[in-house]
């Protein structure tokens, strides 16, 4: 266990629909990071929350979104959700920015039928 | 800006047989470097990670990486493998922020050991 807690661990939906993704972090851990991995895309950096405040953005589509709450966990919502979305979604915290390293959950497999 | 390059997307090897996985990175200031194991329907797992000190940085399982500041490399290697090391293998440098985030991933070494 990283400490490090995603759910749901499996999703399934349909085409069109809107589903909320959601990660808490290690304990002490004030970074989030939400990562998309696909076959064709490999992994692919989507957002980082620090302390609840949008730090950087990556190729995450407008159809998606994400916050950090004050006891700072976080949700990545996924909306009009295309069969293209399907994959793995990844959350991982660090204490600090992320120089010395992440650590990552177990991931989400979301599947869009 | 920094950037990672996996040599080899996959590697086929025998169970006992040494392995290296190679990478190399681009950077214009001093960074740290890392290296992340992905087992099959998993998460990601820190192996090993080069902040300072010694080039040579040993990590769990029996890997090792050495850094090479000169070559700008970070080959990761194994004297021996198991079956267990099936898994693909992500190397990362920090990028101190920016649009790819704090951690630059390269694209994964498939790493497949057969008895």
């Amino acid at each position: 266990d990283s400490g490090v807690t995603q759910t749901p661990k499996h999703l399934i939906t349909a085409t069109g629909q809107r589903v909320t993704l959601r990660c808490s972090p290690r304990s002490g851990d004030l970074s989030v990071y939400w990562y998309q991995q696909s076959l064709d895309q490999g992994l692919q950096f989507l957002i980082q929350y620090y302390n609840g405040e949008e730090r950087a953005k990556g190729n995450i589509l407008e159809r998606f979104s994400a916050q950090q709450f004050p006891d700072l966990h976080s949700e990545l919502n996924l909306s009009s959700l295309e069969l293209g979305d399907s994959a793995l979604y990844f959350c991982a915290s660090s204490v600090d920015q992320g120089t010395y390293g992440y650590t990552f959950g177990s991931g989400t497999r979301l599947t869009v039928v | 800006a920094q950037s990672v390059t996996q040599l080899d997307s996959q590697v086929p090897v025998f169970e006992e047989a040494p392995v290296e996985l190679r990478c190399n990175y681009s950077s214009s200031v001093s960074v740290y470097l890392f290296w992340y194991v992905q087992y099959p329907n998993q998460g990601l797992q820190l192996l090993l990670k080069y902040l300072s000190g010694s080039t040579l940085v040993k990590g769990i399982n029996g890997f090792e990486a050495e850094f090479n500041k000169s070559q700008t490399s970070f080959h990761l290697r194994k004297p021996s493998v198991h079956i267990s090391d099936t898994a693909e293998y992500f190397c990362a440098v920090s990028a101190y922020g920016g649009s790819q985030g704090n951690l630059i991933f390269g694209k994964g070494t498939k790493l497949s050991v057969k008895p």
